[in-house]
């Protein structure tokens, strides 16, 4: 069985300043890794997708591999309130078009 | 931009009903899913289609199964309604391959 482990949280961080949110996954094998954003009552959005090791930014937001350590992080810099929303990190197995394994979410809160 | 549609926002049924959960998707992707949300859960896969008339068990596919009769429609149902299945019910689609998946808005559904 495929596992994907989130902090829970909430985690708590004042405007302006750096968000980190962190993820580890089970399975070896897998290929290709997601973190998504949702608000309380809607549907998940991407946010970033990461394919290799290293450090992948887009805007305010880094995404950040390691498979040896089966470790995915998301970065977001400048975090404003409007960042406040539950994060989840889902993870691929890779090959064909098995469904995401998810984690169960952070919960972001951003201080005004 | 890609577009899921799904055919309800919220939907209340009874106990033992039949129950049709529809989503639509309108960029020709191959790949379609269903999943179901529930607090303390997160996201959990039921069922997965990678081609037309083509599906795949999921994580937990007791109690549902599909049915993909064309390329943009992927349809859930519930054969007998039950009260463990209140939940909320998210379709996503993808293109081929370990890639983004797309969420619909969503549909809430209660069994009373």
């Amino acid at each position: 069985q495929k596992e994907v482990e989130q902090n829970s949280g909430p985690l708590s961080v004042p405007e302006g300043a750096i968000a980190s949110l962190n993820c580890t996954y089970s399975d070896r094998g897998s290929q290709s890794f997601f973190w998504y954003r949702q608000y309380s009552g809607k549907s998940p959005e991407l946010i970033m997708s990461i394919y290799s090791n290293g450090d992948k930014e887009d805007g305010r937001f880094t995404a950040q591999l390691n498979k040896a350590s089966q470790y995915v992080s998301l970065l977001i810099r400048d975090s404003q309130p409007s960042d406040s929303a539950t994060y989840l990190c889902a993870v691929n197995g890779g090959g064909g078009a098995d469904g995401l394994t998810f984690g169960k979410g952070t919960h972001l809160i951003i201080q005004p | 931009d890609v577009k899921v549609t799904q055919s309800s926002r919220y939907l209340v049924k009874r106990t033992g009903e039949k129950v049709f959960l529809e989503c639509v998707q309108d960029m020709d992707h191959e790949n379609m899913f269903w999943y179901r949300q529930d607090p303390g859960l997160g996201l959990r896969l039921i069922y997965f289609s990678y081609d037309v008339k083509m599906k795949e068990k999921g994580d937990i596919p007791e109690g549902y199964s599909v049915s993909r009769e064309k390329k943009e429609r992927f349809s859930l149902i519930l054969e007998s309604a039950s009260t463990n299945q209140t939940s909320m019910y998210l379709c996503a689609s993808s293109p081929p391959g370990p890639d983004t998946q797309y969420f619909g808005p969503g549909t809430r559904l209660t069994v009373l």
